[in-house]
């Protein structure tokens, strides 16, 4: 395990739900991320979190809400979601002070829109 | 922005031989490049980091070289096993100190017994 859970593994939701999806770290990391990861497609960044400021957001729709209450938690609040929506959604944290940006990343949560 | 090519055809070899996996890019010369290992339906894990002063690095079974003047990356695993089946991932710093990477499609290896 690389220190990062990410719960639930896997959700299905209709187009009219509500969820959120939860990252947390146990490294002692500073920055945190969140991915998009569609099928037969690279990892598509999503928001980057540091110190609990968020300091990218990949000009994702705003059906997509993050929050980072502190630098171990990272949530992905999701609301009227649609079918292209479906995709492994990934969490990585990156140790801050570091001169590279290796990630390391959670399980994913394989997410579902009908 | 960088843009990686890996090749998008599956490698399938057999068990023990040497695995060669290759990742181009086409724009500027990164600092270091990174190399992960993604297994269906998980997150990628990071195997290994080369900066652009050093040739080839090496980790047990893997070794990975990079030419900056060919803009290439070549990601070796030898004596393969099939547990070494998995997609491999290279990616590069975005540009401009932003510490958010580049990841290429990957290359799936399928290593048979």
């Amino acid at each position: 395990e690389t220190g990062v859970t990410q719960t639930p593994r896997h959700l299905v939701m209709g187009m009219t739900n509500k969820k959120s999806l939860k990252c947390e770290q146990h490294l002692g990391h500073n920055a945190m991320y969140w991915y998009k990861q569609s099928a037969k497609k690279p990892l598509e960044l999503m928001f980057v979190y540091n110190f609990k400021e968020q300091t990218e957001n990949n000009s994702v729709p705003s059906r997509f809400s993050p929050e980072c209450p502190n630098s171990s938690h990272l949530f992905l609040h999701l609301h009227t979601l649609q079918p292209e929506d479906s995709a492994l959604y990934l969490c990585a944290s990156r140790p801050s002070g570091g001169s590279t940006d290796t990630q390391y990343f959670g399980p994913g949560t394989r997410l579902t829109v009908l | 922005s960088q843009k990686i090519e890996q090749n998008s055809e599956a490698l399938n070899i057999q068990e023990g031989k040497t695995a060669t996996l290759t990742c181009n890019y086409t724009n500027y010369s990164p600092a270091y490049l990174q190399w992960y290992r993604q297994d269906p339906g998980r997150g990628p894990v990071f195997l290994l980091l080369i900066r652009e002063n050093e040739k080839e690095k090496r980790k047990e079974r893997l070794k990975v070289t990079f030419d900056t003047t060919l803009k290439q990356s070549l990601f070796h695993i030898t004596a393969s096993q099939p547990a070494d089946s998995a997609t491999y991932l290279c990616a590069l710093p975005t540009s401009g100190g932003s510490y958010i990477p580049t990841f290429g499609r990957g290359t799936s290896l399928i290593v048979h017994p």
